[in-house]
């Protein structure tokens, strides 16, 4: 189930389930996405992206979402490992601007 | 993909004290990189963009005398705490941008963890 923490709200989820990540995000004008997971301790590493051209794209077990109406982008996980445990951030870009835009994030825990 | 990593991994120093945390990009150059600030459970905030050969553009709310960024190579960004306070214990994490043929891409290196007693 999904609970909102102090700052961070979490999914949990059963090993093999597929897990759906929401994010919405607030400039209209972005028009660049990306799924970013970050493990305990470590950087961001990058995970799948799209453009405002696009409403799906999907890569080795992720499937991203985009929803502009709403302004809601989505990240599904495929088959869910304990791996895939990690903090998973969305981020935003206007491309006239160089800088990303980091989403709250979802802690993500898969058990056994 | 690109590789960007980050020196140190963790320190530990005392308030008042001034440290200094490098990030390099290990197998391209970096015009463009980004310093973020993340305190735990919480999102990454931007504190700076650092261009090479120019001063660096802060975010609001920063203080640019008390976080110094200097980017001196298209190799290497430096963020320097001075006169750090527990307030500024974080993990700090850098990243680099990239042109590619799909506009730009941004690497991050594994994050600084700064604690200050």
């Amino acid at each position: 189930g999904e609970s909102v923490g102090l700052h961070l709200p979490t999914l949990s989820v059963q090993e093999g389930d597929n897990s759906i990540i929401n994010c919405a995000y607030s400039n209209s004008a972005s028009d660049y996405f990306i799924w970013y997971k970050q493990e305990s301790g470590k950087g961001p590493q990058f995970i799948i992206d799209i453009r405002s051209n696009m409403d799906k794209r999907q890569g080795q077990r992720v499937t991203v979402l985009l929803n502009k109406t709403v302004k809601h982008l989505s990240l599904q996980i495929a088959a869910t490992q304990p791996g895939d445990s990690a903090v998973y951030f969305c981020a935003e870009n206007e491309r006239r601007y160089s800088t990303l835009t980091f989403g709250k994030g979802t802690m993500l825990l898969v058990s056994p | 993909g690109a590789v960007v990593s980050q020196h140190p991994s963790w320190v530990i120093c005392k308030s008042g004290t001034s440290v200094k945390i490098e990030c390099r990009s290990l197998d391209f150059q970096a015009t463009t990189m980004f310093w973020y600030r993340q305190f735990p459970k919480q999102s990454l905030m931007l504190m700076a963009t650092s261009n090479e050969g120019s001063k660096a553009t802060y975010e609001q709310g920063v203080e640019k005398d008390k976080f110094l960024i200097n980017h001196a190579s298209l190799t290497l960004s430096t963020l320097t705490v001075t006169s750090a306070h527990p307030e500024d214990s974080s993990f700090y994490i850098c990243s680099a941008r990239v042109p590619s043929g799909r506009g730009y891409e941004q690497y991050f290196g594994p994050g600084t963890r700064l604690t200050v007693t």
